[in-house]
């Protein structure tokens, strides 16, 4: 398919544990997204790739989330000692990041994290 | 402190009618604002955007309205039809100096009535 693609879609792990979750992006969109949704709250900004460097990380909520985009396309976010807390959905977007062509971010469909 | 804010967690409507949902900013530094809808167990969709150097954009049945001197946005619905219940999220940025992360209300689920 042609859209952004998210894995696992669903995830269960245990507080403590390390955890994965992947983004395929929308291709030749340089800028990726990761955001998160909590129950009955909006989307919240968590990092942003521009290619693959981490263009601004300042929605990161300490340092035990840490995301990568190695080669400036797949993204991997990766969550160390989770948490019950950490319990989301975690939303990735990309873009063009152009004003001609468009600034509109294109999600996939998120992968709901639960940590017992 | 919410920088955008939608006030209406629900509205009801008749298929047919027309479908009004409000948002409101407090950074006047956004220039950039844009609706998504999301259907459970699915990403956000992006509907319709519109700059700061607009006041209306259309699309079909959706038109966005932004009022800048009230940091206010509305997007209308003409005329609903019950595919288009979804929670509705507004969404705002900075595109001009800043990443364009998008800050988003906590939104407004919409139900279209047969």
């Amino acid at each position: 398919g042609a859209g952004v693609s998210q894995t696992p879609s669903n995830k269960v792990t245990e507080k403590g544990k390390y955890v994965e979750l992947r983004c395929d992006p929308i291709s030749g969109h340089t800028a990726l997204y990761w955001y998160r949704q909590s129950l009955g709250q909006g989307p919240e900004f968590l990092i942003y790739f521009q290619g693959t460097g981490a263009a601004d990380d300042s929605g990161l909520p300490n340092d035990r989330f840490f995301a990568v985009r190695p080669e400036g396309s797949v993204s991997t976010l990766k969550i160390q000692r989770t948490e019950r807390g950490d319990s989301a959905v975690y939303l990735c977007a990309s873009s063009l990041r152009d004003r001609l062509l468009g600034d509109e971010q294109f999600f996939g469909p998120g992968t709901r994290l639960t940590v017992l | 402190d919410q920088q955008v804010k939608q006030n209406s967690p629900s509205l009801s409507v008749q298929e047919g009618r027309i479908s009004i949902l409000n948002c409101d900013y407090t950074n006047s530094m956004f220039d950039y604002f844009l609706w998504y809808k999301k259907y459970p167990a699915e990403g956000p969709t992006f509907l319709i955007s519109i700059s700061s150097i607009k006041d209306k954009n259309e699309d079909g049945r959706f038109t966005v309205f932004l009022n800048k001197s009230a940091k206010h946005l509305s997007l209308h619905i003409v005329p609903s039809q019950p595919g288009d219940s979804a929670v509705y999220f507004c969404a705002a940025t900075r595109l001009v100096g800043s990443q364009g992360n998008l800050i988003f209300g906590k939104g407004t689920k919409l139900s279209v009535k047969p």
